[in-house]
């Protein structure tokens, strides 16, 4: 089975500046996917960014990108130019190419004004 | 709808009483999942429905957890003799086909289910 874990519980950051929130995985899988999730208090989960494991590119999507690390099984979020709206749990996922997640506990992040 | 609906947002019931969660998901995608976040937690697979059938259902917990979806849209997640520890939230979620490797998994906003 394939673990996924995130070691900080929360994070705080000051708008405008830069948040990196961790993640590791574990799997024997040579091809996967790995995605960070949002969730605001609304309870729905949004997609922020996938990345595709036999991508040797960092995946970016506007102020977010990842540093996938395949060889540690490393997957951070940098999150940059925060901004109030970014205030939400953020979890990471891991799917081996079929239909399932496993999701990791997330990470509070709170944005100081 | 333009996204993933569930019913009822909120749900508090009695240990022992039945429950139905309903899930109405995107026009047009065959694959619909359910999965379950306990306080804290991060989601949990618990379904998985190509169509009509379920095509895994090695994530329900117990047979007390029985899911269904007849015409292959909305689904209905059953709980049956409801315990304290069945309080979660239950997300559902949808796509257009069930590889993820081929498109996004679209969520609803869940439903919070109480168990005193």
């Amino acid at each position: 089975a394939q673990t996924v874990t995130q070691s900080q519980p929360e994070m705080s950051v000051q708008e405008a500046e830069t948040v990196t929130l961790s993640c590791t995985y574990d799997t024997s899988e040579s091809d996967y996917y790995l995605f960070w999730y949002k969730q605001p208090p609304s309870r729905q989960m949004i997609l922020v960014i996938r990345q595709e494991a036999y991508k040797q590119q960092n995946a970016t999507e506007n102020r977010f990108s990842v540093n996938f690390q395949k060889a540690a099984k490393s997957f951070s979020l940098k999150i940059s130019d925060s901004q109030l709206g970014d205030a939400a749990m953020y979890f990471c996922a891991y799917n081996k190419r079929d239909y399932k997640l496993s999701f990791g506990a997330g990470t509070t992040v709170t944005v100081r004004a | 709808g333009a996204g993933v609906s569930q019913t009822p947002s909120n749900k508090v019931t009695e240990k022992g009483k039945y429950v139905e969660l309903r899930c109405d998901p995107i026009s047009g995608h065959t694959a619909l999942y359910w999965y379950r976040q306990s306080l804290g937690q991060g989601p949990e697979f618990l379904i998985y429905f190509q169509g009509t059938g379920a095509a895994d259902d090695s994530g329900l917990p117990n047979d007390r957890f029985f899911a269904v979806r007849p015409e292959g849209s909305v689904s209905t997640l059953k709980i049956q003799r409801t315990e304290r520890g069945d309080s979660a939230v239950y997300l559902c979620a949808s796509s257009l086909t069930g590889g993820l490797n081929t498109g996004e998994l679209f969520f609803g906003e869940g439903s919070r289910l109480t168990v005193l």
